[in-house]
């Protein structure tokens, strides 16, 4: 079946625009995760969303960071007035129910390049 | 504040050498914990994870890991490794009763040489 897909995979901007990465999860999950993972570093949570419930917005790095996710499906990763330490892998991961022993299925990543 | 270390960031091997990554987690109380693997061009995919029951865990392509409560480790292994397993490992944890979200390493770099 069809795994997390994300787009664009690659994305270059310069410093100062905004930027949206889209994460299409497995369908049928229920909750979703934003992960990013920048040069040397390990993956730095992000966000969660688990079904109906309020999101885990803990681990977004400042408010020029948000994510929705529409209809429990497709989500978006925004970053406003991008600087040039957003540059990083952000990666999306889906599991069937946002359990902690759920397996988390990951996409294969947007690649920021932030100029 | 949680945190994982990985004790090894490269380690080079020969063909049929056994390995063993470590994996060490500052959190006292009841855990979830994964190895997660990353294969040169394709997406982070779970290696073996570790929630409850047996601590020794077998995963797929012959890794295993276990899971030491007092020293807080959960260490990956395999006795002999192959070309194929060049690629990048993360550990990683889940508190128990934070649902969902993952604490991870930074990650091991394996090379195999033929």
């Amino acid at each position: 079946g069809a795994g997390v897909s994300q787009s664009p995979s690659n994305k270059v901007t310069e410093k100062g625009k905004d930027v949206e990465l889209r994460c299409d999860p497995i369908s049928g999950h229920t909750a979703l995760y934003w992960y990013r993972q920048s040069l040397g570093q390990g993956l730095e949570f992000l966000i969660y969303f688990q079904g109906n419930s309020a999101p885990d917005k803990s681990g977004l790095p400042s408010d020029r960071f948000s994510a929705e996710r529409t209809g429990g499906s497709v989500s978006t990763l925004t970053i406003q007035r991008t600087q040039q330490e957003d540059s990083a892998v952000y990666l999306c991961a889906s599991s069937p129910a946002g359990q902690g022993s759920d397996t988390q299925y990951f996409g294969p990543g947007t690649r920021l390049t932030v100029l | 504040a949680q945190s994982v270390s990985q004790h090894n960031h490269h380690v080079i091997l020969s063909e049929a050498a056994s390995l063993e990554l470590g994996c060490n987690y500052s959190y006292g109380g009841t855990v979830n914990l994964f190895w997660y693997v990353q294969y040169p061009g394709q997406h982070l995919q779970l290696l073996l994870k570790y929630f409850s029951g047996d601590p020794l865990v077998k995963g797929i392509k012959g890794f295993e890991a276990e899971f030491i409560k007092s020293k807080f480790s959960f260490n990956l292994r395999k006795p002999s490794v192959q070309w194929s397993d060049t690629a990048e490992y993360f550990c990683a944890v889940n508190r128990g009763s934070t649902l969902g979200r993952l604490y991870f390493g930074r990650g091991t770099q394996l090379t195999v040489w033929p």
